[in-house]
Parts: structure tokens; C-alpha cells; sequence
């Protein structure tokens, strides 16, 4: 069973905080690293995709890092707005694995005025 | 707008029925996926297609639950007999690896069907 981990499962900030979140993942036959953010009764909708470790991907205020070596991927909000609140996901491909994403079980992230 | 249409949004059922969910891939995308939504497990792949055939279905319980695509813009999950514990909502997601590197393979999701089996 292929574990991708996500932490903190929920975090409450105030509006203007930067925070930041990790994706945690077996480092062998790694392919590919994808973000989803899922805002509440709507679909998940793609962030970024990374591939390279050293990866640094931004999209406005939001930017993510990957580490392929060790396992993992930190997504960063900088001054976060109420807009911003989702729950954002990551997602593995693995080497061999075709088109498959194993998702991990996201961080809820609720932004508060 | 392109999008994935799922049918249909919500279906309440009883315990025993058959269900059937459809969904509709964005044109030109030649993967499909469905996946199940929990509390436990989050996104849960159930199965997933390419170019209509099944490469992956080992998410999904095979005494109940059957994937098709019978044509490049319909897929559908049947869960038959349907249980309380198959409640849960069902996303479609299709993504087109032809056209772009399979690690660009975006998925793009649909709205989802909650199920409620009572």
C-alpha cells in the first residue's frame, strides 16, 4: 500500500498569516507530485504539478517545494485571505504506475478573519 | 467551458437497488477515473480507463461494483446490490496524457454524486 501523508490534518489561521503545509512520501520511484486545492461543494482543481527535486512551483501567493530524496513537498500560503480556505491535497504518480494518482488525505485549511 | 458532467448529483436509494452513476469526460480526454470519497480514506481510486479499457480496477469491490465505458464520452460505476456503506460521493476525474507529458496528467474532476443508501 503506497502512503502519501499529509500534516497537520486541519489548521485554523487569521487572515494575513503565511502557513505552510507538508506531503510526505516514499521517496523510490518517484514520477511526479501533483497539488489539488478543494474548496467545500466543489471539485478539487490542480495547483501544481512537479516532477524535478529542487521543483519550486507559485501560482500568486501560493508556492510549493519538492524534495524527491527525502520524501516530500511543503506547500506555502503568504498572507493568507478567506478565500484560500480549501482543503488541499497531494497526490503521487509513481514510476510504472501509468496515469494513477494516489491522493494523500489533505489538510483542511480554514482561514478566519 | 470544458468540464466533466457528472449524473447524477445526488440519488437516495434503499438498501438492495441497483445504482448507476454516469459521468462524461471532458472531449478529447482519453483517461477517466473514478474515485470515492470518504472520511477515513479520502480520495479512494475505485478504477480508472484509458482510451476505454480498464487498466486499473483494483480499488473496487468486485462482487457489487463494475466500471464500463462504452463509448469515449460516457463512463459509468453500477453497484449492484447497493449497501449502506457504499454511501459516500462518487467523483469522475478524466485527464489527457496523449497531448501533454503523463506527469502533467492534470486530472480535471467533476461535481460528484452523493449517494445515500438507506
Amino acid at each position: 500500500i503506497l502512503n502519501v501523508e499529509q500534516s497537520p490534518q486541519s489548521l485554523h489561521v487569521q487572515e494575513g498569516d503565511s502557513t505552510n503545509f507538508t506531503c510526505s512520501f516514499p521517496s523510490s520511484n518517484f514520477y511526479a507530485l501533483h497539488w489539488y486545492r478543494w474548496e467545500t461543494a466543489k471539485s478539487p482543481e490542480a495547483l501544481f504539478v512537479m516532477t524535478l527535486n529542487g521543483d519550486e512551483k507559485k501560482k500568486g501567493r501560493i508556492s510549493a517545494t519538492l524534495n524527491t530524496k527525502e520524501g516530500y513537498s511543503y506547500l506555502y500560503i503568504k498572507g493568507s485571505q478567506p478565500e484560500d480556505s480549501a482543503t488541499y491535497l497531494c497526490a503521487l504518480i509513481l514510476t510504472g504506475g501509468g496515469n494513477k494518482l494516489t491522493f494523500g488525505t489533505g489538510t483542511q485549511l480554514k482561514v478566519e478573519l | 467551458d470544458a468540464r466533466v458532467t457528472q449524473t447524477p448529483r445526488h440519488k437516495v436509494t434503499e438498501m438492495g437497488q441497483e445504482v448507476t452513476m454516469r459521468c462524461q469526460p471532458i472531449l478529447g480526454h482519453n483517461t477517466v477515473f473514478w474515485y470515492r470519497q470518504t472520511m477515513m480514506q479520502g480520495l479512494e481510486l475505485l478504477a480508472y480507463f484509458r482510451n476505454r479499457a480498464p487498466l486499473d480496477d483494483s480499488g473496487m469491490p468486485k462482487d457489487r461494483f463494475s466500471a464500463e465505458m462504452p463509448d469515449a464520452t460516457l463512463a459509468t460505476l453500477k453497484i449492484q446490490p447497493s449497501e449502506p456503506r457504499d454511501s459516500a460521493v462518487y467523483f469522475c476525474a478524466s485527464g489527457s496524457p496523449m497531448r501533454t507529458a503523463r506527469a502533467k496528467n492534470i486530472q480535471y474532476f467533476g461535481a460528484g454524486t452523493r449517494l445515500s443508501v438507506l
